[in-house]
């Protein structure tokens, strides 16, 4: 149980186009996903929170005009990068909270998808 | 700020030695701490975790300690295989949110 699929895994674009990233709950409901991006060699780094039916939280730095993220459904969030250029290349990973058994959100555990590569020439 | 670091950044060792990474992180105010691994190009899988009140977690050949007023964890991995090689990754997770601080991952390599 506790899958998360992202679509596409590789995406190449051209600068200055616009390229959206799904992020699914295969067998639970996520009524908050996370999008992360990282770098070569280098860590993830949090971009937003997205709750469902409600505006994403944007980490400090993020622009969230170009990074529209939209959480219309409690298995599905999209990343859209709206006119991309060569330095948005990257490697961008969701993540989704399930529900887990009894307490708050605080015991809820993240699950994370197999990433979409992105390259914008 | 937190700020999570782990040294090595790379590490190789022969196959069959066990093996010690090591995370520490700056503010002890921590809700859980997790491992993950990732292979090459691929998203993250979840090792183990360890909430602020363990001391510790095993899985298999995998045993995750957590010293939480000294602000470090370490990952052991015992008998290694070549299968292991993979980056390694800690995150926290503080109070009054859900938001996973990242270390910058070791890269580990088990040589045949």
């Amino acid at each position: 149980g506790a899958v998360v699929s992202q679509h596409p895994s590789r995406v190449i674009c051209k600068s200055g186009t616009s390229v959206k990233i799904e992020c699914r709950s295969l067998d639970f409901q996520a009524t908050t996903m996370f999008w992360y991006r990282q770098f070569p060699k280098q860590s993830l780094m949090l971009m937003a929170t997205s709750n469902e039916g409600s505006k994403a939280t944007y980490e400090q730095g993020v622009e969230k005009d170009k990074f529209l993220i939209n959480h219309a459904s409690l298995t599905l969030s999209t990343l859209t990068v709206t006119s991309a250029h060569p330095e948005d290349s990257s490697f961008y990973i969701c993540s989704a909270r399930d529900g887990g058994l009894g307490g708050g959100s605080l015991s809820y555990e993240q699950y994370f998808g197999p990433g979409t590569r992105l390259t914008v020439t | 700020k937190q700020e999570v670091t782990q040294i090595p950044a790379a590490l190789s060792v022969p196959e069959g030695e066990n093996l010690v990474l090591n995370c520490s992180f700056t503010d002890s105010a921590i809700y859980n701490l997790q491992w993950f691994r990732q292979d090459p190009g691929k998203g993250l899988t979840s090792l183990l975790l360890i909430q602020s009140s363990q001391r510790e977690q095993t899985s298999g050949r995998l045993n995750a300690s957590l010293d939480k007023s000294s602000g470090r964890s370490t990952l052991y991995i015992a008998a290694s295989q070549p299968g292991d090689s993979a980056t390694y990754l800690c995150a926290v997770r503080g109070f009054g949110n859900e938001k996973l601080t990242f270390g910058t991952g070791t890269r580990l390599t088990i040589i045949p």
